[in-house]
């Protein structure tokens, strides 16, 4: 099956930095790659996703990039703001055959942004 | 659309005890997926249904724990009997599924206690 690997485990960043997640995955048939972000006592939210037949997604201060021969995938956040600071889940997903839309996730990256 | 809808909000057992999970997806949404988090041992999937039915159950501990999904607007997970490694919080996720958007829609979660 899929693995999906996180790092780092743990960010800290000032105020106005860019922060930098990456995922790696193994599963070459993978090719949607969502980025969910949970706040303290909350639910896992989308942020943003990216399909393989795209190399790079932004939205406002969020991007997200992808090499599919690496397998590897990365979550870029800039100019970081104080409630930017949560835990981020990246995750690979297949989308054919029966198991079209589970998602392998990362184990997670706690980011602190400090003021 | 109120969303992924799960109850209770919060359960505290003692060991031994049956506990019931519910869960209502949003209408509409074809695939529904229950999730265990835990620190330790992350955001862990434990089963998955595709248009009510169970796809991949490979994440389910052990035999004490079973899930149904009787219709498209309902779902359950019992654990019988219930042990203190068990407390986690139990997260269910709809998604619309193939050829609409792969993104999950989380629920509030049930925080479990078991004592």
């Amino acid at each position: 099956g899929e693995n999906v690997e996180q790092h780092p485990s743990t960010l800290s960043v000032q105020e106005g930095d860019s922060a930098v997640i990456k995922c790696t995955y193994s599963d070459s048939a993978s090719n949607y790659f969502p980025w969910y972000k949970q706040e303290l006592g909350k639910r896992p939210q989308l942020i943003i996703d990216i399909r393989s037949n795209v190399g790079e997604k932004k939205d406002q201060r969020i991007a997200v990039t992808l090499n599919k021969t690496a397998k590897h995938f990365s979550l870029h956040i800039t100019e970081t703001q104080p409630e930017d600071s949560a835990v981020y889940f990246c995750a690979a997903s297949g989308t054919r055959n029966t198991n079209a839309g589970k998602s392998t996730f990362g184990d997670g990256t706690t980011l602190t942004v400090k003021p | 659309d109120a969303g992924v809808i799960q109850s209770p909000r919060h359960e505290v057992t003692e060991m031994g005890q049956e506990v019931t999970l519910r869960c209502k997806p949003i209408s509409g949404h074809n695939s529904l997926f229950w999730y265990r988090q835990t620190m330790m041992r992350g955001l862990e999937l434990l089963i998955y249904f595709n248009n009510n039915v169970p796809i991949d159950d490979s994440g389910m501990p052990e035999d004490r724990f079973s899930a149904k999904m009787p219709n498209a607007s309902f779902s359950t997970l019992k654990i019988q009997p219930s042990e203190p490694r068990d407390s986690a919080v139990y997260f269910c996720a709809s998604s619309p599924g193939q050829a609409v958007s792969y993104e999950q829609y989380f629920g509030p979660g049930t925080r479990l206690t078991v004592t």
